[in-house]
């Protein structure tokens, strides 16, 4: 079955720390790739996606997610932490053959701390 | 433009009465979509419209009726509410398949029901 794996629903990294947020996805064939972010009582916002264009995909906020096919992977990255960047992301995913329906991970909450 | 639009933002309701969420979007977007937020488990999509007059199940689509009213507008129905349905819920639509914003979802602010 079609799924998409985040590492670690809490993760809490110190302000002006790295941020790495992991996403493993199970195809064999590349699908389109998202992160999302949610910030309290808020709707999601797209921070990034990767659609084959190029491995190395540039977002918003400083972020960053690497697609690697080798390793069904697409983490998220940004390397300094802002206290700002506390919220819940999400990867989601497309998997190519079906209409437009995303699959979501379960989210990663980070705290940031001074 | 507001972008997507949900009503109401907060809701309490008993087992077995009924509601409907409203859902609007600006953007000119074919594809809408509901979803329920539930913590630990992510997004799960309760069901689609790929345009005007079609409607379609997703992962979750028990005890959930919709209803896609023209192009802009596509609510979600809970017929007789259960305790399993205190959810928060988020309404979205899609940029169309092709171009640089293909694929993408934008979502509403979502509408928090507590059903007791």
């Amino acid at each position: 079955a079609q799924s998409v794996t985040q590492l670690g629903s809490h993760v809490s990294v110190s302000e002006g720390a790295l941020v790495l947020l992991r996403c493993n996805y199970s195809s064999s064939v590349p699908p389109y790739l998202f992160w999302y972010v949610q910030y309290p009582n808020q709707g999601l916002q797209l921070l990034l996606k990767y659609t084959s264009a190029a491995t190395l995909v540039k977002g918003i906020n400083g972020f960053e997610a690497e697609f690697k096919k080798s390793e069904t992977s697409f983490h998220l990255t940004k390397p300094s932490a802002h206290m700002s960047d506390a919220a819940e992301y999400f990867c989601a995913v497309r998997f190519s053959g079906g209409y437009n329906k995303l699959i979501f991970g379960a989210g990663t909450r980070l705290a940031v701390h001074p | 433009n507001a972008g997507v639009t949900q009503t109401p933002k907060f809701q309490v309701l008993k087992t077995g009465q009924s509601m409907t969420l409203q859902c609007a979007q600006d953007m000119n977007h074919n594809s809408m979509y509901w979803y329920r937020q539930d913590p630990g488990m992510g997004l799960r999509l309760i069901y689609y419209s790929a345009s005007e007059g079609t409607t379609d199940k997703g992962e979750v689509p028990n005890g959930y009726n919709v209803s896609r009213l023209n192009k802009r507008e596509f609510s979600l129905r809970l017929e007789s509410a259960a305790p399993s349905q205190t959810s928060v819920y988020f309404c979205a639509s899609s940029a169309p398949t092709s171009g640089l914003y293909a694929d993408t979802q934008y979502f509403g602010p979502g509408t928090r029901l507590t059903v007791l």
